[in-house]
């Protein structure tokens, strides 16, 4: 069974630039989790959706940094302008139900110069 | 808001010798608490997840853990490394998000070294 697919595995970009991420979750998951990891600060929960929906974004870090789940089985996370302390690497995960364990992609590894 | 500490940021142990990794919570009861796994250049896999049905979870690749209430920790164990599980692990807990909906906060993860 296909699992989280992510694209791209790694992006880099000049500061200043448009970063794109995407996610495709495990077919029939209701649930959709965004995260970034950095050394300093582990791994943090950014925004979530049920049923596409985004329930809760309070780990979004500010205004440059917006999610969209337009279907089921597709969301993008976006970054604009991008900082270098956007640098990270960035999952994405899905559940179905929000109790259940969550199945983590890959990751995309975001440098950004 | 939940929080975890994972004590020790990085511990090495010998290859057959006994894995202990700590996670504590903080003082409320989560109704969930999970164990994670990383190797390098991947995601995060399920090791195991307790869910109040009993105190002794057992997980895959021959891990457990134990809830300990009194103690708020749900620390993992492995009676024997093996060289395959150098990774970086993640204890999990579980914190009510809105109606419903759950959301997991995370620890720092402690990096496990295995020396043959």
């Amino acid at each position: 069974d296909a699992g989280v697919i992510q694209s791209p595995r790694h992006e880099v970009t000049e500061m200043g630039q448009e970063v794109t991420l995407r996610c495709k979750p495990i077919s029939g998951h209701d649930y959709l989790f965004w995260y970034r990891q950095t050394m300093m600060r582990g791994l943090e929960l950014l925004i979530y959706f049920n049923n596409n929906v985004p329930i809760d974004d309070s780990g979004m870090p500010e205004d440059r940094f917006s999610a969209k789940m337009p279907n089921a089985s597709f969301s993008t996370l976006k970054i604009q302008p991008s900082e270098p302390r956007d640098s990270a690497v960035y999952f994405c995960a899905s559940s179905l139900g929000s109790t259940q364990p969550q199945h983590f992609g890959d990751g995309t590894r975001l440098s950004i110069l | 808001a939940q929080s975890v500490t994972q004590l020790g940021s990085h511990v090495s142990v010998s290859e057959g010798a006994l894995v202990l990794l700590r996670c504590n919570y903080s003082s409320s009861v989560p109704p969930y608490l999970f164990w994670y796994v990383q190797y390098p250049n991947q995601g995060l896999q399920l090791l195991l997840k307790y869910t109040s049905a009993a105190t002794l979870v057992k997980g895959i690749n021959g891990f457990e853990a134990e809830f300990k209430k009194s103690e708020t920790s749900f620390h993992l164990t492995k009676p024997s490394a093996h060289m395959s599980d150098a990774a970086e692990y993640f204890c999990a807990v579980s914190e009510r998000s809105g109606g419903s909906n759950y959301k997991l906060t995370f620890g720092k993860g402690t990096l496990l070294t295995v020396n043959p």
